[in-house]
């Protein structure tokens, strides 16, 4: 069963680059790696996902080494409202589904 | 779309007393889930269904039961409450495929006495 683990918490200034990694030491074959970021009294909202190498979209890049036992999301150009909890979700489909949630990383933009 | 929403945003029990939470996704989603959150715990899955008339335990089933009668909705009943289940409640939603997007409710704080 995958665990991931990622650090707690992270500090960062404005317009800085921040890049969050997430361990998953024994990630399945068909597990596909997914970060999510929370505000508070708010659900998770989906940022990236991808299965190996590199992935990126209008908000994050999220990076994959071959051996798929960690990931990277980095945050380009942090803004005061990047300010939240980035968790990392490991898992697969199908009906015996393991979804690994990380205990979140709370990142804290300052001005 | 209203996308994923819980009733009630926020209740208080007893001890002994039961409830239901009520998700309800308007996406045509196959999969949904219901979570718990408690502090430093992150997200622990309690239950999931990947159809209609399914259901399946996550990885902290006891003390919670689950239905799915209709696609759209995804009932959590506590039968009898306990203050271990003080937490904030979420339901997700996904299309089921292999990539695993989770579309999240807005959450059920509850406080159990």
């Amino acid at each position: 069963l995958a665990k991931t683990t990622q650090p707690i918490s992270m500090d960062s200034y404005e317009g800085q680059e921040v890049n969050i990694t997430c361990s998953h030491n024994n990630i399945a074959t068909n597990d596909y790696i997914t970060w999510y970021q929370q505000f508070p009294s708010q659900g998770p909202r989906f940022i990236i996902q991808g299965y190996k190498t590199k992935v990126t979209n209008e908000v994050a890049s999220l990076f994959i080494p071959a051996d798929r036992k960690s990931s990277t999301l980095s945050l380009p150009r942090v803004s005061l409202s990047d300010t939240a909890v980035y968790y990392c979700l490991v898992g697969n489909a199908g009906n015996n589904r393991k979804l690994i949630w990380g205990l979140g990383t709370s990142l804290a933009v300052n001005p | 779309n209203a996308g994923v929403t819980q009733t009630p945003k926020f209740r208080v029990l007893k001890t002994g007393q039961s409830m239901t939470l009520l998700c309800a996704q308007d996406m045509n989603h196959e999969y949904m889930y219901w979570y718990r959150q408690d502090p430093g715990m992150g997200l622990r899955l309690i239950h999931y269904s990947v159809g209609e008339g399914t259901t399946a335990k996550g990885e902290v089933p006891d003390g919670y039961n689950v239905s799915r009668l209709k696609k759209q909705n995804f009932l959590l009943g506590l039968e009898s409450a306990a203050p271990s289940q003080t937490s904030v409640y979420f339901c997700a939603s996904s299309k089921g495929q292999n990539q695993e997007t989770q579309y999240f409710g807005p959450g059920t704080r509850l406080l159990v006495l």
